[in-house]
């Protein structure tokens, strides 16, 4: 019953090196989302999937790239990582747009040195 | 414009005390839906509640209620009896029928004591 995976859970980069955080789901959910969580302002939206194959730009896109060539696999890629997006990062999944429930990956905690 | 807004950044209570957990909210839009959630120190993000703005009746579950008034744009939410384990952060949520984006809190950080 693994619901929302994330790998990795934990990654410390140098600035400027790249990285893909991979978010998986086996719940046949239409909907994905990334979203990065810093201290004492919530969650803000990165990127959202509304199906396969289709993305679209959150509230704070700039710097990410996402990909969701396969249902199940919500992929948010850093080209060149900044100290700025230092972040716990959650991807998670819903069956409706916006009146179903979100389910929740445990998060990746990403350091930028 | 819309926003969430949770005032309490933090509330520390002696277990057993009830607490309750204020969210107001701005829209425009007639309709829309409300959320919980739960983010225990593990980290996890839990679903706890939805409400469409067509429903304002109060919902109780177990220890929790929630009130939802459209007249003062509020979705408040309510432990009674509360215990150690309802230590947490709790995001409020509001989704437009218009957007897809969820729009979150700032979360309230609780503390319980024992």
């Amino acid at each position: 019953n693994a619901g929302v995976t994330q790998t990795p859970k934990f990654r410390v980069l140098k600035t400027g090196q790249s990285m893909t955080l991979l978010c998986a789901q086996d719940m046949n959910h239409e909907y994905m989302y990334w979203y990065r969580q810093d201290p004492g302002m919530g969650l803000r939206l990165i990127h959202y999937s509304v199906g396969e194959g289709t993305t679209a730009k959150g509230e704070v896109p700039d710097g990410y790239n996402v990909s969701r060539l396969k249902k199940q696999n919500f992929l948010l890629g850093l080209e060149s990582a900044a100290p700025s997006q230092t972040s716990v990062y959650f991807c998670a999944s819903s069956y409706s747009s916006r009146a179903g429930e979100l389910f929740f990956g445990e998060g990746s905690r990403l350091t930028v040195l | 414009a819309q926003k969430v807004t949770q005032a309490q950044t933090e509330i520390s209570v002696v277990e057993k005390e009830d607490v309750t957990l204020d969210c107001v909210y701005e829209t425009r839009d007639t309709t829309y839906y409300l959320f919980w959630y739960k983010q225990p120190p593990s980290g996890e993000l839990v679903f706890l509640i939805r409400r469409n703005s067509f429903d304002e009746q109060n919902e109780i579950s177990g220890r929790y209620s929630w009130n939802f008034q459209k007249s003062t744009s509020s979705f408040n939410f309510t432990i009674t009896a509360s215990q150690v384990v309802d230590s947490a952060v709790y995001f409020c949520a509001l989704v437009m029928d218009s957007n897809y984006q969820l729009i979150w809190g700032a979360g309230t950080k609780l503390i319980i004591k024992p």
